[in-house]
């Protein structure tokens, strides 16, 4: 079935620095979605993406719906101690074809 | 966006009994789905729970193992049948607003002994 390669698979970084991380397929998809997860709870939905070259802000967070479909990237800026969990990634590929497929996820750590 | 209670949130059960996870959701839906968290892994799809018909199951997952129930639009039941130490995972109920958005309940941690 269908993948979504996600990097890095962990970030080790100081507050206050950006962070990138991104996720890419072989295959099309036509949503793209963000999430993060803490110990303990459910994966909570950061960003969703629509459109082919979509770019989307949520505070801090910036996301962006790759040119070609195949890809989308999650920028966190000025990053904070509450930052801290697993990212994913998720994407649906056809419309009236909702189920998800999900990225590997990016741990994130923030050094103080 | 829809706020699902998921419970039990975390459970320790005996190899081969059951458990049943329920999931309840504020407002009706029409797309509610099943995954599985594997301890240190991305989510996998059980199953999409049908409203009033047999739930649809991925590649991997049956339905002796894996009963679902779906009496209406706010309201379904994942059982994990027959536990093995491998069923050991995070269970977690989710369901698709308009927007193809999903969105997930806290989650069941089950461990098996």
């Amino acid at each position: 079935g269908q993948q979504l390669n996600q990097s890095p698979q962990s970030m080790f970084i100081q507050e206050g620095e950006d962070v990138s991380m991104n996720c890419t397929s072989s295959s099309i998809f036509n949503t793209w979605l963000w999430y993060k997860q803490e110990p303990g709870e459910g994966p909570v939905l950061l960003i969703a993406l629509y459109k082919a070259g979509e770019l989307t802000s949520n505070g801090r967070l910036t996301a962006q719906f790759g040119i070609t479909r195949k890809d989308s990237f999650l920028n966190i800026s000025a990053s904070i101690p509450s930052d801290v969990g697993i990212y994913f990634c998720a994407a649906i590929q056809d419309f009236g074809n909702e189920k998800l497929t999900f990225g590997t996820g990016t741990r994130l750590t923030i050094i103080p | 966006s829809a706020v699902i209670s998921q419970k039990p949130s975390r459970d320790i059960c005996q190899r081969g009994t059951s458990l049943t996870i329920q999931c309840q959701v504020d407002s009706q839906v029409t797309m509610m789905f099943w995954y599985r968290q594997q301890p240190g892994q991305s989510l996998t799809l059980i199953a999409t729970a049908n409203q009033g018909s047999e739930a649809t199951y991925e590649s991997g997952f049956v339905i002796d193992k894996f009963p679902i129930s779906r009496p209406n639009l706010t309201f379904s039941t994942l059982t994990v049948s027959n536990l093995s130490p491998e069923d050991s995972s995070i269970y977690l109920c989710s369901v698709l607003d308009s927007r193809e958005k999903l969105f997930f309940g806290s989650g069941t941690q089950l461990s098996v002994l």
